[in-house]
């Protein structure tokens, strides 16, 4: 599975919009890029995922360039709620399937009011 | 979505004993569940890999005789720690896997926090 460099932690004010980027160097062709939050003491939730270019849902947007060599999640308007731990996870198919999810360090975002 | 519960929540016991966690998936019939270990600010690590009716697939480093995974159906997966120690302390979660006609989808547990004395 490809390995994932995120930032270690990011600050935001309430009402900003974040982007938390991913790099994946080594993605393969059939590699799809997923990402999870975590909040402490809870399983993580799946946010969104994707393959290329652009695809948004009503949590977030996902930005994928034409090399696919990184990503970017990207959360309007973030509340204090969204304070959590973000995941990017690169592996074959989609969500998971038979293919153990293999976490990295992940992004510990702290929004503030 | 698909819901995949975890019982108990949270356990305290002594070193030495042994505690059981489960992971159900309740509205769907997961043929494979996946157990994860997560220490305190670190990520999720995982633990090993649980077919329905197989023996579980370890990762390196996890001991199967201390972590005795029994996926017994396709429901319920069962995760015993063996002679608890303090050690052992964690945050314990499942996935479970929901191979659906439209989807092949994960869906992670909530999680059990063991804390051994």
């Amino acid at each position: 599975l490809a390995k994932t460099t995120q930032p270690i932690s990011m600050d935001s004010y309430e009402g900003q919009e974040v982007n938390i980027t991913c790099s994946h160097n080594n993605i393969a062709t059939n590699d799809y890029i997923t990402w999870y939050q975590q909040f402490p003491s809870q399983g993580p939730r799946f946010i969104i995922q994707g393959y290329k270019t652009k695809v948004t849902n009503e949590v977030a947007s996902l930005f994928i360039p034409a090399d696919r060599k990184s990503s970017t999640l990207s959360l309007p308007r973030v509340s204090l709620s969204d304070t959590a731990v973000y995941y990017c996870l690169v592996g074959p198919g989609l969500i998971g399937g038979n293919t153990p999810l293999v976490f990295g360090k992940g992004t510990r975002l702290s929004v503030i009011a | 979505g698909a819901v995949v519960s975890q019982h108990p929540s949270w356990v305290i016991c002594k070193s030495g004993t042994s505690v059981k966690i489960e992971c159900r998936s309740l509205d769907f019939q997961a043929t494979t569940m996946f157990w994860y270990r997560q220490f305190p600010k670190q990520s999720l690590m995982l633990m090993a890999t649980s077919n329905e009716g197989s023996k579980a697939t370890y990762e390196q480093g996890v001991e199967k005789d201390k972590f005795l995974i029994n996926h017994a159906s396709l429901t319920l997966s069962t995760l015993t720690v063996t002679s608890a120690h303090p050690e052992d302390s964690s945050f314990y979660i499942c996935s479970a896997r929901d191979p659906g006609v439209l989807s092949d989808t994960q869906y992670f547990g909530p999680g059990t926090r063991l804390t051994v004395l």
